[in-house]
């Protein structure tokens, strides 16, 4: 079983629509993220959601909203969608309760390829 | 603010010899975790090796070892006896001590090319 999932793995859309990445983990993670990595293979953090509540929210457009129904799940919607978007989105999560090195380990999904045409 | 720098966007190395990847972060914080993931062509995120920054002793994954130096503020990647497998983008990352506060800060990366 795929420990951080994320749907859907491609998408192409175009510009002005509103669209939604689902991320899901089955690690037991209370704390979730989404980092973007754009053209240039930068990656840069968005959101941290942990246990359903919101603790980063980097310089990021409102119209990217993130939704955390419950601590296994957060997911990234977008609205008005314009071609800076594309990107590759990851979610991630870690579980922050433990201490030491296996509880501040950030583990990543395999990433949803997002093209604005 | 933390910041990392990896000084090589590109290497090469040839099968089956040894190749190091720098890495360089700025922090004022003393305790600190940093890790190296790797991004092969299908994007994918792995955790390749780790280490907290009060450990003295240098993490080591098989072939894979660090080179702690954290008065210098220096991280880098030593890969052994290097595999056709591992080319791919590396990344050093900085995350501070601190359970949830504290989000992954990725260097820019360096594209590792290992050539048969």
């Amino acid at each position: 079983d795929t420990a951080v999932s994320q749907t859907p793995k491609y998408l192409v859309t175009q510009m002005g629509n509103d669209k939604s990445i689902k991320c899901e983990q089955n690690l037991g993670h209370d704390t979730m993220y989404w980092y973007k990595q754009d053209s240039k293979k930068f990656l840069k953090i968005m959101f941290s959601y942990n246990n359903k509540e919101l603790i980063i929210n980097e310089t990021v457009p409102n119209r990217f909203s993130p939704k955390s129904p419950d601590k296994a799940h957060l997911n990234l919607h977008i609205n008005s969608l314009e071609l800076g978007d594309s990107a590759v989105y990851f979610c991630a999560s870690s579980r922050a309760d433990l201490p030491g090195l296996s509880g501040n380990t950030i583990y990543f999904g395999e990433g949803s390829w997002l093209t604005v045409v | 603010a933390q910041t990392v720098t990896q000084s090589q966007p590109e290497m090469s190395v040839q099968e089956a010899e040894t190749v190091t990847l720098s890495c360089t972060y700025d922090t004022s914080e003393n305790n600190y975790y940093l890790f190296w993931y790797k991004q092969p062509p299908s994007r994918q995120m792995i955790l390749v090796i780790r280490q907290e920054a009060y450990k003295q002793q240098n993490a080591t994954e098989n072939r894979f070892s660090v080179n702690f130096q954290k008065a210098a503020k220096s991280f880098s990647l030593k890969i052994s006896d290097s595999q056709l497998g591992d080319t791919a983008m590396y990344f050093c990352a900085f995350r501070r001590y601190g359970g949830s506060q504290g989000n992954l800060i990725f260097g820019k990366g360096t594209k590792l090319s290992v050539k048969p």
